[in-house]
């Protein structure tokens, strides 16, 4: 089963809105990483938040952590149309180096 | 260019044969693994290695081999073909540390008739 399930599915803005995904995971974590696919593409590592961390940022993207609720989101500010990508969420757990993925958000910026 | 290399791009199969997926990457990283891709289903893990001569299994091992020789290759193997491996598969690396991210390969997008 998924342990990071992503809400919304999809998502459509205009250039210029900002953007926020959510992800909800089910056990302890030790970190929680954000991923960008873009279509027929392979994956690439946008931003990684500690479990003892509540909020990174990088560049216009901005990761919130609430391990008590087991939620994190990714807010993309001032979007692009270049932002149209998929984006998934990731959890690292105890002491394993493996990575867990969600199903995905898919976002759309409208010129 | 460093990175994760994987090839072929595209293959079509037919139900029953076996091949082989190769990925290799070139920033010695210990940590290597293999996910495949479903529409809506996101990425699942089949089998992933901490290192030369380990390797373990994932989510959804069955149908698959690996093997770790090398530190820089981690090929997957496909014993017997079936139309439910129909899928685009990705191979990703990592250093071996637990905070870190991955790298990963632009896939091998796989058909079995």
């Amino acid at each position: 089963s998924q342990q990071g399930e992503e809400d919304p599915q999809a998502l459509s803005i205009q250039e210029g809105e900002n953007a926020t995904m959510n992800c909800s995971y089910k056990t302890s974590i030790n970190n929680l990483q954000w991923y960008r696919q873009n279509s027929g593409r392979g994956l690439v590592h946008l931003i990684l938040i500690r479990s003892n961390e509540r909020e990174k940022h990088s560049g216009r993207l901005r990761v919130t952590l609430d391990t008590s609720k087991k939620s994190s989101s990714l807010l993309i500010t001032a979007s692009r149309a270049a932002d149209t990508a998929s984006y998934f969420c990731a959890t690292g757990m105890d002491s394993s180096y493996k990575l867990i993925f969600g199903s995905g958000t898919r976002l759309l910026v409208r010129p | 260019n460093a990175g994760v290399t994987q090839t072929p791009k595209f293959q079509v199969l037919k139900t029953g044969q076996s091949m082989t997926l190769q990925c290799a990457q070139d920033m010695n990283h210990e940590y290597m693994s293999w996910y495949r891709q479903d529409p809506g289903m996101g990425l699942r893990l089949i089998h992933y290695s901490v290192g030369a001569g380990i390797t373990d299994q994932g989510e959804v091992p069955n149908g698959y081999n690996v093997s770790r020789s090398t530190t820089e290759d981690f090929p997957l193997r496909l014993l017997s073909a079936a139309p439910s491996q129909t899928s685009v598969y990705f191979c990703a690396s990592s250093l071996r540390r637990v905070n870190y991210g991955y790298t990963f390969g632009s896939g091998t997008r796989l058909t079995v008739v």
